[in-house]
């Protein structure tokens, strides 16, 4: 049973094209986040969403665009993807009360532009 | 401002001995500290996590990490490296707030047979 699921797992596009990454996880948690991790390993968050609601949202090209269904999916979209956008995107979840509750993440979505 | 500082970015051991991965941290609040651990081409796995309660925290696969209020460090520790312990490191710090994660830069783990 995977937690926190995320698809496709590998993705190759051109510059210009439009792509989604989907998540879903089945842990109850109330909170959901987008990261990316650059080349160099370093993580940065992009957006977390508590109870569908857009709670962080990071200095972020508006070509991303997460949407929440509901509590259990966060996808994310990118429009007009650049070379840039080339890097690995984790999807995450957690409980939102309370400091130190543990961030679940998925397997990652390895993005490549050519 | 809250910040994490992994001091190493690459260490190597010998299979069968000690494995330390240093972790500083900078917090105004009372920190919730983290170790994750990932694998080539995998997501990030939690290793162990501590939460104001012991200050020694024992992990998954034998890792544990003592917390050093008087030293702000979470150095994360093995007694003995395995090669499937070969991964990078992530020491990672909750302020107020579980979406308020800091990520240090993480240290990549050699294992030498």
């Amino acid at each position: 049973d995977t937690a926190v699921s995320q698809t496709p797992k590998y993705l190759v596009t051109q510059m210009g094209n439009d792509k989604s990454i989907k998540c879903e996880q089945n842990l109850g948690h109330d909170t959901m986040y987008w990261y990316k991790q650059d080349s160099k390993k370093f993580l940065k968050i992009m957006f977390s969403y508590n109870n569908k609601e857009l709670i962080i949202n990071e200095t972020v090209p508006n070509r991303f665009s997460p949407k929440s269904p509901d509590k259990a999916h966060l996808n994310l979209h990118i429009n007009s993807l650049e070379l840039g956008d080339s890097a690995v995107y984790f999807c995450a979840s957690s409980f939102s009360q309370g400091a130190g509750n543990t961030i679940y993440f998925g397997e990652g979505s390895w993005l490549t532009v050519v | 401002a809250q910040s994490v500082t992994q001091l190493d970015s690459h260490v190597s051991v010998s299979e069968g001995t000690p494995v330390l991965l240093r972790c500083n941290y900078s917090s105004s609040y009372s920190p919730s500290l983290f170790w994750y651990v990932q694998h080539p081409n995998k997501g990030l796995q939690l290793l162990l996590k501590y939460t104001s309660a012991a200050t020694l925290v024992k992990g998954i696969n034998g890792f544990e990490a003592e917390f050093k209020k008087s030293e702000t460090s979470f150095h994360l520790t093995k007694p003995s490296a395995h090669m499937s312990d070969a991964a990078e490191y992530f020491c990672v710090l909750s302020g107020a707030g579980s979406y308020q994660l800091t990520f240090g830069k993480g240290t990549k783990l050699s294992v030498i047979p």
